[in-house]
C-alpha cells in the first residue's frame, strides 16, 4: 500500500485536459513540496515529466504541468493525445533524502 | 548522452542475496548527482529502494534498510545494489537512475533488469 494516494484510472478524449491527483500527508508533500511525476508506457522505463513541484525537464512538452496545494499534488495534461495513454506515478520526498511513490494512475485516451 | 545499464542474475533463490550492477556511460558518477535504485514488481507500482550521492553518502528506504546496500565502484563507473534474505516479494524489475535534483527526480533510467526469486 502506497503512502501517496492516486486514482486508479482517469480518462479523457483527444484535445481535452485531464488532471491526476496525488494525495499525501504533512510528512511528505505537505512538508517537502518536492514532487516529481513520471509517465510509464508498458514495458518501458519511467520518464520524468515534471519535478520539484512544477519544473519540466528539457524536451518535455509544455502540455504537462504540475502544481501543489496543501498535501495534494496534481499533474495536468492538456491537449490530450493518443501517445499520452500510459501509467503515471507521483513521487515525493518523505523525509531527509528518502522518497516514496504513489500507486500509479492509468490514463486512457478515449 | 547519459546511459545506464543494469545487469545481474535473473534468478535468485529465496533467502539468498540479490546482486545487481548498473554501468553508467556518458558521465562520471564521481562528478556529481544522486544515483538511485527503484524497483517494480510485475504488474505493480514503483518503489524507491536507495540512493547514493557522488560523495558516497547513502540513503535507504525505511522498509528495506535492514537488507539493502547501495555502493559505487568509481574505477568502473558503476553502481551496485545488494539485497539480502530475499523472498518472492522481492521479484521485480530493478531500475537504476540518476536524480537530477536530489529530490526523487530521476531523469535518466536504465532499461531495467527482471529478477525473479524462486527455488
Amino acid at each position: 500500500q502506497s503512502a501517496l494516494t492516486q486514482p486508479a484510472s482517469v480518462s479523457g478524449s483527444p484535445g481535452q485536459s485531464v488532471t491526476i491527483s496525488c494525495t499525501g500527508t504533512t510528512s511528505d508533500i505537505g512538508t517537502y513540496t518536492l514532487v516529481s511525476w513520471y509517465q510509464q508506457h508498458p514495458g518501458k522505463a519511467p520518464k520524468l515529466v515534471t519535478y520539484d513541484g512544477f519544473k519540466r525537464p528539457s524536451g518535455v512538452s509544455n502540455r504537462f504541468s504540475a502544481s501543489i496545494s496543501g498535501n495534494t499534488a496534481s499533474l495536468t495534461i492538456s491537449g490530450l493525445r493518443a501517445e499520452d495513454e500510459a501509467d503515471y506515478y507521483c513521487c515525493s520526498q518523505a523525509g531527509r533524502n528518502t522518497f516514496e511513490f504513489g500507486g500509479g494512475t492509468k490514463l486512457t485516451v478515449l | 548522452q547519459v546511459q545506464l545499464q543494469e545487469s545481474g542474475p535473473g534468478l535468485v533463490k529465496p533467502s539468498e542475496t540479490l546482486s545487481l550492477t548498473c554501468a553508467v556511460s556518458g558521465y562520471s558518477i564521481s562528478s556529481g548527482y544522486y544515483w538511485g535504485w527503484i524497483r517494480q514488481p510485475p504488474g505493480k507500482g514503483l518503489e524507491w529502494i536507495a540512493s547514493i550521492y557522488h560523495s558516497g553518502i547513502t540513503f535507504y528506504s525505511p522498509s528495506l534498510k535492514s537488507r539493502v546496500t547501495i555502493s559505487m565502484e568509481r574505477s568502473k563507473n558503476q553502481l551496485s545494489l545488494k539485497l539480502n534474505s530475499v523472498t518472492a516479494a522481492d521479484t521485480a524489475v530493478y531500475f537504476c537512475a540518476r536524480d537530477i535534483s536530489a529530490s526523487g527526480a530521476f531523469e535518466y533510467w536504465g532499461q531495467g533488469a527482471l529478477v525473479t526469486v524462486s527455488s
